[in-house]
């Protein structure tokens, strides 16, 4: 099976901050690879899909980019309504597997 | 609008059985594999199952975390998902999401459609 390890776990930022987030695939996965935001108590949000491809309705604060194996989510800068958890996950082969989950808190 | 509802959730003792159901409207069911996603409380994301557009058996995927214990299905004329969960655990407790994929007529793929979730609670 294929792992997902995402960094870090918890990251303590300021509103305007550029926060990056990565996650590393424990075999190449291509650019099968997703981005999602979550808050408490609701559903996760698609926020990047294919590494790279914004969704519809994201701000384009919001980028991704890497294939293979190395991938990194980027806020270029961080808004009141983005603290939250985000997760990647690869949907490579017949499989779907998330990262633990990356919590973005305010500093 | 394009919603999935889940339904189905509560409390059930270990060993029994509970089925889910998630509803969706506001695009082509039959076009769209579809999966469920679990969360134990307070902890991360973890892919559960996953079923083609068609619902054919040879279309279903399954962790190995509920491999033989969970069978997916759908039934395309009632736009309707269902997620059967036999000899239940405790480390089955979660909230249970269903989630549509991005793509019409393709397999394997984000989600980017995802329902309130339904919390299943396993406890004697």
């Amino acid at each position: 099976d294929i792992q997902m390890t995402q960094s870090p776990s918890t990251l303590s930022a300021s509103v305007g901050d550029r926060v990056t987030i990565t996650c590393r695939a424990s075999q190449s996965i291509s650019s099968w690879l997703a981005w999602y935001q979550q808050k408490p108590g609701k559903a996760p949000k698609l926020l990047i899909y294919k590494a790279s491809s914004l969704e519809s309705g994201v701000p384009s604060r919001f980028s991704g980019s890497g294939s293979g194996t190395e991938f990194t989510l980027t806020i270029s800068s961080l808004q009141p309504d983005d603290f939250a958890t985000y997760y990647c996950q690869q949907y490579n082969s017949y499989s779907w597997t998330f990262g633990q989950g990356t919590k973005v808190e305010m500093k | 609008e394009v919603q999935l509802v889940e339904s189905g959730g509560g409390l059930v003792q270990p060993g029994r059985s509970l089925r889910l159901s998630c509803a969706a409207s506001g695009f082509t069911f039959s076009s769209y594999a579809m999966s469920w996603v679990r969360q134990a409380p307070g902890k991360g994301l973890e892919w559960v199952s996953a079923i083609s557009g068609s619902g054919s058996s040879s279309g279903t995927y399954y962790a190995d975390s509920v491999k033989g214990r969970f069978t997916i299905s759908r039934d395309n004329s009632k736009t309707t998902l269902y997620l059967q969960m036999n000899s239940l655990r405790a480390e089955d407790t979660a909230v249970y999401y269903c989630a549509k994929e991005r793509g019409s007529g393709s397999w394997g793929d984000a989600f980017d459609i995802w329902g309130q979730g339904t919390l299943v609670t396993v406890s004697s």
